[in-house]
């Protein structure tokens, strides 16, 4: 079955410590990128990346770092996690640069 | 500075009824947009996407609608089902080459039995 998998699904840490949220995909897409959905704000695009080893801003990158080492994997890294950065995240993939299939989501609290 | 505004939080319709969703934007930049439906708990559903080359793309029930010179876009659901009561996001993405996606505020929209 065709998915995007994020981990974990839940998480309440505190300020400062870091953390790791995991985006896969077994669809062999080349695009992936990662979401922020808050209240009255919709959804705001955090990163994205277009192939292996290549990754680019998005609208609100400010506090989180990605990588892309492998095509079916894409994390989203909170050096130093802050509670502005208390959210729901959605990663996303597809063959053709466009959002097409979304993760569940990961909610983060951040204390 | 919202580039992409979903002025109507909310629309009920009863089922059966056309449901007319409304999207406009500020960039004349953007020239693909894309309409995408939430439910409670999951991820984003694509929907259906239209280039600014179209003025209209239908996909069964759902139809969109791009009227360049207003920078406005509308999703028509023709006939409402109770199972599409969800959240409905448009989203408008930039010049050719660019993977960046501004997203509106979202929709609820409620089809009642």
């Amino acid at each position: 079955e065709a998915q995007v998998t994020q981990n974990p699904r839940y998480l309440i840490t505190v300020t400062g410590k870091k953390l790791t949220v995991t985006c896969s995909q077994n669809m062999n897409h080349e695009y992936m990128s990662w979401y922020r959905q808050d209240p009255g704000l919709g959804l705001r695009q955090i990163y994205y990346s277009m192939n292996v080893e290549v990754t680019d801003k998005g609208d609100v990158p400010e506090g989180y770092k990605v990588s892309r080492k492998e095509k079916r994997n894409f994390p989203l890294i909170l050096e130093s996690p802050s509670p502005n950065q208390t959210s729901l995240y959605f990663c996303a993939s597809s063959l053709n640069g466009q959002p097409q299939h979304f993760g569940d989501g990961t909610r983060l609290s951040i204390l | 500075d919202q580039q992409v505004k979903q002025n109507s939080p909310s629309l009920s319709v009863q089922e059966g009824r056309i449901s007319i969703l409304n999207c406009d934007y500020t960039n004349s930049m953007f020239d693909y947009f894309l309409w995408y439906k939430k439910y409670p708990a999951e991820g984003p559903t694509f929907l259906i996407s239209i280039s600014s080359i179209k003025d209209k793309n239908e996909d069964g029930r759902f139809t969109v609608f791009l009227n360049k010179s207003a920078k406005h876009l509308s999703l028509h659901i023709v006939p409402s089902q109770p199972g599409d009561s969800a959240v409905y996001f448009c989203a408008a993405s930039g010049a050719s080459g660019t993977y960046k996606y501004i997203f509106g505020t979202g929709t609820r929209l409620k089809v009642l039995a």
